[in-house]
């Protein structure tokens, strides 16, 4: 069965530090994959999502970045995290056209 | 653009009983998906039921099942014999059939179910 990784789970950050999140996906090959940003009491929006390795679409402009250098890994970066960087993000992957998307268990980022 | 309404923040609901949760969508696609998804206290996002739109029979899956209504554009969520743990943040969401990339999210209805 698939199954979708997270880390780390939770994270403290200063203002103007690095910011690296992780997500692995296992049992499944070429599986799209999503970055989403929850803040507090709301709904979910979409950052970036892959096709593929070393395909990434933004869907909004901000100061983070995101990478695919294999597979099964999704990455979100930031060289310089901002207050309003703080929030729970989600990775998801899907399996295609008409697949629903599954839930990593989401990093809750704090910016200080 | 397609949007996603849930006009009710939070719902209460007694244990045992049934809730039904609303979820309004607005597009001009004709093939889509619909989803709910359930998202505890621990956040975890959980699929609780999909609906595909060219299909008129309303998804079921146990306790949980949907009125889909694609003239009125609804999909709303009833959930039967209500437990404890159906406490949750529940999202409608909406998704191309040509686009799966483009899932769009509710703002989310906080359903507590009490003893």
């Amino acid at each position: 069965s698939q199954t979708i990784h997270q880390w780390p789970a939770t994270l403290v950050q200063p203002v103007g530090s690095p910011l690296s999140l992780e997500c692995t996906v296992e049992g499944t090959s070429n599986p799209n994959l999503y970055w989403y940003r929850q803040a507090a009491g709301r709904g979910l929006q979409l950052l970036f999502y892959s096709v593929g390795i070393g395909q990434i679409s933004s869907e909004v402009p901000q100061n983070l970045s995101a990478s695919r250098p294999q597979d099964r890994q999704f990455i979100l970066s930031s060289k310089k995290l901002l207050l309003s960087d703080s929030g729970f993000y989600l990775c998801a992957w899907s399996g295609g056209v008409g697949y629903e998307q599954y839930f990593g268990p989401g990093t809750r980022l704090t910016v200080t | 653009a397609q949007t996603v309404t849930q006009s009710q923040p939070e719902m209460s609901v007694q244990e045992a009983e049934t809730v039904t949760l609303s979820c309004t969508y607005d597009t001009s696609e004709n093939n889509y998906y619909l989803f709910w998804y359930k998202q505890p206290p621990s956040r975890q996002m959980i699929l609780v039921i999909r609906q595909e739109a060219y299909k008129q029979q309303n998804a079921t899956e146990n306790r949980f099942s949907v009125n889909f209504q694609k003239a009125a554009k609804s999909f709303s969520l009833k959930i039967s014999d209500s437990q404890l743990g159906d406490t949750a943040m529940y999202f409608c969401a909406f998704m191309k059939h040509v686009n799966n990339n483009d899932m769009r999210f509710g703002a989310g209805t906080r359903l507590t179910v009490k003893p």
